[in-house]
């Protein structure tokens, strides 16, 4: 069964540095593209950044961009998500997600993880 | 990029069909076919309901279907039942080769 398994939240304190990690199992990991996904408490969903399968392709929600970084290690089936410069707008519960089709970049999402919890708060 | 907008809310009774609508602009919704649909219950992980704007994933009930003109998209769900309750999110790929998501619809089965 594919799995994905994200890692990483916690409770970090505006302007420091996190980093999530999104373990996946039960595909051929390095044949999809992934994504990040977040939520807000009580908000809906907002796409964060995504990453083709060889990390040719990286782009970045304007939210985002500068301040986070993701990328992928096709060896270890793992995504990460590097964030800095924390703000309290990015506490949020953050999802990792496969893309449905192994030939696109984003298609639809067909297998998402748990979701962790990062709380930005001084 | 703003988010695609969709109804707050819409409800429904057992049995009936209800429609909802996400609408953004030539830059995603109107230029590609790759919208797609979510359900989301609270506290959990959202599930994969239409993708390619009107094609379902294996296991998805045919009560569900997605369409799209100009650039508008709609989900319809047939034959409401009570478990059909939940958030209900579109998304789309746009011209700047990111993603982009509705703001959520929130559906009661009355």
């Amino acid at each position: 069964d594919v799995q994905l398994v994200e890692s990483g939240g916690g409770l970090v304190q505006p302007g420091r540095s996190l980093r999530l990690s999104c373990a996946a199992s039960g595909f051929t990991f390095d044949e999809y593209a992934m994504h990040w996904v977040r939520q807000a408490p009580g908000k809906g969903l907002e796409w964060v950044s995504g990453i083709s399968w060889n990390s040719g392709s990286l782009s970045y929600a304007d939210s985002v961009k500068g301040r986070f970084t993701m990328s992928r290690d096709n060896a270890r089936d793992s995504v990460y998500l590097q964030m800095n410069s924390l703000r309290k707008e990015d506490t949020a519960v953050y999802y990792c997600a496969r893309v449905r089709d192994s030939s696109l970049w984003y298609d639809g999402l067909d297998y998402w993880g748990q979701g962790t919890l990062v709380t930005v708060s001084s | 990029q703003s988010a695609l907008t969709q109804p707050a809310s819409v409800s429904g009774s057992p049995g009936q069909s209800i429609t909802i609508s996400c609408t953004g602009t030539s830059g995603d919704v109107g230029g590609y076919n790759y919208v797609s649909w979510y359900k989301q219950h609270p506290g959990k992980a959202p599930k994969l309901m239409i993708y390619a704007v009107g094609d379902r994933p294996s296991g998805v009930s045919n009560r569900f279907s997605g369409s799209k003109s100009g650039n508008t998209a709609s989900l319809t769900i047939s034959g409401l039942r009570a478990e059909d309750e939940a958030d209900y999110y579109c998304s789309s790929y746009t011209r700047f080769s990111t993603v982009v998501f509705g703001g959520g619809t929130k559906l009661t089965v009355l």
